[in-house]
């Protein structure tokens, strides 16, 4: 079955630690996004990528980073930089001229 | 009901009746709307669309409204169920940009046996 598969579903860091979030889709699709939430708020785009090899910062990129090199794959790293990083971290995909995201389950990341 | 940029409302119904959502949207120029349901812990999952060239969608027991005039959007859920209950999201598209959806921060809906 088609579908996005975000790993691993809890992730704990520690201060000062890079830790990388996967996400993987085979639904063919060319955009992907990363999405941040906290309790009680919406969804806050981190990073997204129309295509391979090119992505753009979202409203809240700062301590983050990502690569495109492969249409199925769109890997988030949660830097030392990012101050506050516990949160649930959700990616999507989409056919962007179809418009609605497919999103993966989640990985909620706790520092410790 | 919600509003992009409001604080997460809640509404509770009981098994059985019918559950309206609202979302206000501010882009005038948003054309493509969307509303997902995210349970505990999970990614949100797509319930039904509607583009601006309609007022009104049907899918199996959800209706979604669109008022363009007031910039007003709504999901109707019919004979409410238990696993109904969940975190609701309105996104529209907007600037008219298709691979770039804006949330509202969500309704909690609580379904009471």
């Amino acid at each position: 079955d088609g579908g996005i598969t975000q790993s691993p579903k809890y992730l704990f860091r520690k201060e000062g630690q890079n830790v990388t979030l996967s996400c993987e889709q085979n639904l063919n699709h060319d955009a992907m996004y990363w999405y941040r939430q906290d309790p009680g708020q919406g969804l806050r785009l981190i990073y997204y990528s129309q295509i391979v090899n090119d992505f753009q910062k979202g409203d809240i990129a700062e301590g983050y980073s990502v690569s495109r090199e492969k249409k199925e794959s769109f890997p988030l790293t949660v830097t030392s930089a990012q101050k506050n990083p516990t949160a649930f971290y959700l990616c999507a995909s989409s056919i962007p001229s179809r418009g609605g995201y497919t999103f993966g389950s989640g990985t909620r990341l706790t520092v410790v | 009901g919600e509003s992009v940029g409001l604080h997460l409302p809640t509404l509770s119904v009981q098994e059985g009746d019918n559950s309206i959502i609202n979302c206000a949207y501010s882009n005038s120029a948003s054309d493509y709307f969307i509303w997902y349901k995210q349970e505990s812990g999970k990614g949100p999952q797509f319930i039904i669309d509607i583009r601006s060239n309609m007022d009104k969608r049907q899918g199996q027991r959800v209706t979604v409204l669109l008022n363009k005039t007031v910039k007003h959007l709504s999901l109707q859920i019919a004979a409410t169920q238990p696993g109904d209950s969940a975190v609701y999201f309105c996104a529209e598209n907007s600037g008219g940009s298709n691979y770039k959806l804006t949330f509202g921060k969500g309704t909690l809906l609580t379904v009471n046996p």
